[in-house]
């Protein structure tokens, strides 16, 4: 299965906007790349994905590498809400259509008012 | 927005108990998933589902059993309990495909 490498963590100061970097060289044509973000406490939550283009939504926006070995999540204008887990994730899917998620550590994003 | 709710949400155990964890779902979800977190790990994916009557294993499926009874209910069942088990639990649930996953709260069990 196609893994995926983040940096340990990131800070920021309110108001900025993140750049959280992730790097897939080994990724399928069919695999969707997905980023969902943890709070202590909580389960995962889904933040976006996208397979080619760049996508955008009220969350953050995608920005995918032309040759799909990296992507980087944008995270408009943080607020202390955004400090969580993110974690940049590979869709591979299983016999029937089902989605197998592969987590890793993920990103640790620390944001300081 | 999709429900996933999970019971109980903390639980400890001896070693060799038999614990059950349960998910329910509401939003009529076709596949269910269970993960564990655990610090150095991230998720793992211990047992999945189709939907009711089907289980399938996982990354880490060992000295785990799951049931799906039904499309909203998805058990994970440890028989005997090791305290190795000792950890969080996360039920996951999603319309299958290009889909996303929606997460439950999570269930912290500790296997003394």
């Amino acid at each position: 299965d196609a893994k995926t490498t983040q940096p340990d963590s990131m800070e920021s100061t309110e108001g900025e906007t993140v750049h959280l970097p992730c790097s897939h060289a080994t990724i399928s044509g069919n695999e969707y790349i997905y980023w969902y973000r943890q709070v202590p406490l909580q389960g995962p939550e889904y933040v976006t994905h996208g397979l080619q283009q760049n996508t955008t939504n009220s969350m953050a926006f995608l920005a995918i590498a032309s040759d799909r070995k990296s992507s980087t999540l944008i995270l408009p204008h943080v607020s202390l809400r955004d400090a969580a887990v993110y974690h940049c994730i590979l869709r591979v899917a299983n016999q029937g259509g089902s989605a197998k998620l592969i987590f890793g550590e993920g990103t640790k994003l620390t944001v300081s008012s | 927005e999709a429900a996933v709710t999970q019971s109980p949400r903390n639980k400890v155990a001896v070693t060799g108990g038999k614990v059950t964890l349960s998910c329910n779902q509401t939003n009529n979800h076709n596949n269910m998933y269970w993960y564990r977190q655990d610090t150095g790990h991230g998720l793992r994916l211990i047992h999945y589902s189709y939907g009711a009557g089907s289980t399938e294993k996982g990354d880490i499926p060992d000295g785990y059993k799951a049931s799906r009874p039904s499309q909203e209910n998805f058990s994970l069942i440890l028989e005997l309990a090791t305290p190795s088990q000792t950890s969080v639990y996360f039920c996951a649930s999603g319309p299958g495909g290009q889909d996303t996953q929606y997460f439950g709260p999570g269930t912290r069990l500790l296997v003394l």
